[in-house]
């Protein structure tokens, strides 16, 4: 079947540091972009990072720095990794995949999420 | 960057043809062809609706079809139905930055 399954979520403080992770599944994974995009209680969706192919990472303004994403093509994974986690950063995480294998591909499968939720 | 603008929400009866539009800049809706919609209904993740401007991935109804003028890109639903009753994002590629810009996205609502 295939499908992206998020983990890694949960209740987090401010300033600490959580890892999401997306395992994927019925498709040749290391053949397509990624990305991460989140969602706020009740707000819009927000591309958070991608990585393309070839392993070019991008990064929205508002987690650069914070952020790092990273792919294990090996375990078919996507990883990214939080730092320094704001009350901002609350949310429900998605992993999806690109139509392609570039950058600028649109996401045409995406997981369930994993909540994230930084609060003190 | 900011978030590419959309209609907070739009309403449209059954049967009627309607359209959303996402207007952006020139770093991304008006230089690249790479304009996606994004079905998403409440408590689900998003689906795929239209790709590079007006590409329908496979399964995707053509009822719906996308366009683009300039830096503004549209999506038009024909013989709206109940069903479509959602939120729609819009997003682009933009130039020199994330890879992805999100609109703010539109709620949809068939009276």
């Amino acid at each position: 079947e295939v499908q992206l399954v998020e983990s890694g979520g949960g209740l987090v403080q401010p300033g600490k540091s959580l890892r999401l992770s997306c395992a994927a599944s019925g498709f040749k994974f290391d053949d397509y972009a990624m990305s991460w995009v989140r969602q706020g209680p009740g707000k819009g969706l927000e591309w958070v990072s991608g990585v393309n192919w070839a392993g070019t990472k991008g990064y929205a303004n508002s987690v650069a720095g914070r952020f790092t994403i990273s792919r294990d093509n090996a375990k078919d994974s996507l990883y990214l990794q939080m730092n320094s986690l704001r009350t901002e950063d609350t949310g429900l995480y998605y992993c999806a995949k690109a139509v392609g294998a570039l950058d600028e591909d649109a996401l045409d499968l995406w997981g369930q999420g994993t909540m994230v939720i930084v609060s003190s | 960057q900011s978030a590419l603008a959309q209609p907070a929400s739009v309403s449209g009866s059954p049967g009627q043809s309607i359209t959303l539009s996402c207007t952006g800049g020139d770093s991304d809706i008006g230089t690249y062809k790479f304009v996606s919609w994004y079905q998403q209904f409440p408590g689900k993740a998003p689906t795929l609706l239209i790709f590079e401007v007006n590409k329908r991935p496979s399964g995707v109804s053509s009822r719906f079809s996308g366009s683009k003028s300039g830096n503004t890109a549209s999506l038009t639903i024909s013989g709206l139905r109940p069903e479509d009753e959602a939120d729609y994002y819009c997003s682009s590629y933009v130039d020199g930055g994330p890879f992805e810009l999100f609109g703010g996205g539109t709620k949809l609502t068939v009276l």
